[in-house]
């Protein structure tokens, strides 16, 4: 069965400076990898993906993603936090192929707070 | 131009009522999903249909019950409600395409049982 962690529940970093969400995936076989962001009472909006092609994933908002198959990793980051990157984070895995269907196992989840 | 729409977005009822809550999409998807997000914000999926048929049924009380009239829609009917079925539930849906199954959400319906 798969599973996600998401390394730290709550990341607090100030304006302009590096943020850096954590998520680590277990798996037999690398699967399709997510970002989502949650801001408050809304839906979940998807960041970026990945596929197998680009290790490296750029998504919206100037947010990326790195996937270290070696270190069963894929990690989001943003060079520069913005007050409106404020939200809660989830990272969520797919097997590939078979039969799931795309069910996702999402991780728990990380709020971050950016201050001025 | 919603892409996923849920409605009613807010639902207050009392326990052991039944209720609905339904969902539509408008992006084509040929498969649609229902998560459930508790008080602690975790996500875990309950059901999903594809073409109409069921293909995901997790381990959800009896009570709950989908429905798929057509590719564009998924409804979700609970039985008997419960204080603990108090959750927001979100709708998703997808297109298989190159099978990675990217999943849109809709913005949820947060349901309130008293």
């Amino acid at each position: 069965a798969q599973s996600v962690t998401q390394l730290g529940s709550h990341v607090s970093v100030s304006e302009g400076a590096l943020v850096l969400l954590r998520c680590n995936y277990s798996s037999s076989v690398p699967p399709y990898l997510f970002w989502y962001v949650q801001y408050p009472n809304q839906g979940l909006q998807l960041l970026l993906k990945y596929t197998s092609a680009a290790t490296l994933v750029k998504g919206i908002n100037g947010f990326e993603a790195e996937f270290k198959k070696s270190e069963t990793s894929f990690h989001l980051t943003k060079p520069s936090a913005h007050m409106s990157d404020a939200a809660e984070y989830f990272c969520a895995v797919t097997p590939r192929g078979g039969t799931s269907y795309g069910k996702l196992t999402f991780g728990q989840g990380t709020i971050l707070t950016v201050h001025p | 131009d919603t892409a996923v729409s849920q409605t009613p977005k807010y639902l207050v009822t009392q326990m052991g009522n039944d209720k609905s809550i339904k969902c539509e999409q408008n992006l084509g998807h040929d498969t649609m999903y229902w998560y459930k997000q508790d008080s602690k914000k975790f996500l875990k999926i309950m059901f999903s249909y594809n073409n109409k048929e069921l293909i995901i049924n997790e381990t959800v009380p009896n009570r709950f019950s989908p429905k798929s009239p057509d590719k564009a829609h998924l409804n979700l009917h609970i039985n008997s409600l419960e204080l603990g079925d108090s959750a927001v539930y979100f709708c998703a849906s997808s297109h298989p395409g190159t099978g990675v199954y990217e999943q849109y959400f809709g913005p949820g319906t947060r349901l309130t049982v008293t």
